[in-house]
């Protein structure tokens, strides 16, 4: 069955790079993606990676993806304080591609 | 290029009552999904819909229900509302499932 966890929170320093990470149990998975969710507004899509890739990048963002353990990272290189917000992890399993299962969600906090 | 429209921004009802969401998605998108986004929960899928035919769901109760219309535009109905039916409801629309999924700024609903 699918499932997707994320650790709750993250602090980082303004500048510094931060690193989200997610784990998710399907194997026949195809799609994983980010999403980030400001305070009042819906999800914005920020990248995703089919599951035969192993790595993805886009501009300040970097996408890593380890298929033996199951394991995907979001690398944010340069953190601004704009990018205080949640980010979600997400998968979308085999036919069911219109189906996403979301992580709870990584609370990331830039401090100036 | 329009993103995915949601109306009514804002919702409150009470107990007993139905109440009718709308999602417009992006033009040329004929996939619409649909999520429930609560503190306790996180984000859960509902349904989702492809050329007005629903082609998953979610593990909610019946009381949760949708419709897709011939011009992509989608609706969901909950009715006999409770106040565990206090959320955020998210659409998504995509070209085709599988692909990049675009969220609307979302419904909050209160149930009083």
């Amino acid at each position: 069955g699918e499932d997707v966890e994320q650790s709750l929170f993250l602090s980082v320093r303004e500048g510094d790079s931060s690193v989200i990470n997610c784990t998710y149990t399907d194997s026949s998975s195809t799609y994983l993606y980010w999403y980030k969710q400001e305070p009042g507004a819906g999800l914005q899509l920020l990248t995703y990676i089919f599951s035969n890739m192993d790595m993805k990048q886009d501009q300040r963002l970097t996408v890593l993806l380890n298929k033996k353990d199951k394991h995907l990272s979001l690398r944010i290189a340069d953190t601004q304080t704009g990018d205080s917000a949640i980010y979600f992890c997400a998968e979308s399993v085999g036919t069911s591609y219109g189906k996403l299962t979301f992580g709870q969600g990584t609370i990331l906090t830039v401090h100036p | 290029k329009a993103g995915v429209t949601q109306t009514p921004r804002y919702l409150i009802k009470t107990r007993g009552q139905q109440v009718t969401l709308s999602c417009s998605p992006i033009s040329g998108h004929r996939s619409v999904s649909w999520y429930q986004q609560t503190p306790g929960q996180g984000l859960q899928f509902l349904f989702e819909y492809f050329s007005e035919t629903q082609r998953n769901k979610g593990n909610f109760p019946g009381r949760f229900s949708g419709r897709q219309f011939s011009n992509s535009r989608s609706e969901m109905n909950v009715s006999t509302l409770e106040l565990g039916d206090s959320a955020l409801y998210l659409c998504a629309s995509r070209r085709n499932p599988g692909l990049e999924a675009f969220f609307g700024q979302g419904t909050r609903l209160t149930v009083v």
